[in-house]
């Protein structure tokens, strides 16, 4: 099993264009989250995810849409990026509502110039 | 709402010492606590875990006792090596509300020779 993965790895962007940051899993998890992790601040939930075709927001929700039209994909997108964008990007997923510990990729690092 | 605190870093000691990073957390009900570790360009992993009072997660020689009478769930471990070096998060998740985690801020700490 490759776990969870994700691409790209790095991006850099110029203010105001758009990305889309996809991750995958093969572990048929349920759950499904993107964090970011800035310098200080910990980990902070942007949206999240319960089962395939819903979404949820999180705890920092702003400049950031995302889909989950199948179980095993989960994707983050970036309309008009802003230099206050600049972080790395963790997904993660769990299995179900009885597993609450979870499998995260190895991270995107994006750069808004 | 919950939180969880950690003890600031960075931490630096010396390979053999002893280790111990605090966590203390607010939560209500009964949350399952969680260390993960994030080594230099990677996601985090899960190092252990605790679902209920007094309960002791152990891995890698790492400890932690979920104690409700003083919500804590300090991180030890007797003899630290080189490759303990990395940052690590204590984090909490209830089964309601999505199983959506909790992390502190992380303590980065540095074992040398």
């Amino acid at each position: 099993n490759a776990g969870v993965t994700q691409t790209p790895k790095f991006r850099v962007l110029k203010t105001g264009q758009s990305m889309t940051l996809l991750c995958a899993q093969d572990m048929n998890h349920e759950y499904m989250y993107w964090y970011r992790q800035d310098p200080g601040m910990g980990l902070r939930l942007i949206h999240y995810s319960v089962g395939e075709g819903t979404t949820a927001k999180g705890e920092v929700p702003d400049g950031y849409n995302v889909s989950r039209l199948k179980k095993q994909n989960f994707l983050l997108g970036l309309e008009s990026a802003a230099p206050s964008q600049t972080s790395v990007y963790f997904c993660a997923s769990r299995r179900s509502s009885a597993t609450l510990s979870l499998t995260f990729g190895p991270g995107t690092r994006l750069t808004v110039t | 709402g919950n939180s969880v605190t950690q003890m600031e870093g960075p931490v630096t000691l010396s390979e053999e010492a002893f280790l111990t990073i605090n966590c203390t957390y607010t939560a209500t009900g009964y949350p399952s606590l969680f260390w993960y570790v994030q080594y230099p360009g990677e996601g985090l992993q899960l190092l252990l875990k605790a679902t209920k009072a007094d309960d002791k997660g152990s891995n890698k020689g790492f400890e932690a006792t979920y104690r409700k009478e003083t919500t804590s769930f300090h991180l030890e471990k007797g003899s630290v090596q080189v490759s303990d070096s990395a940052v690590y998060f204590c984090a909490l998740s209830h089964n309601t509300n999505a199983g959506k985690s909790t992390f502190g801020d992380g303590t980065t700490l540095t074992v040398k020779p």
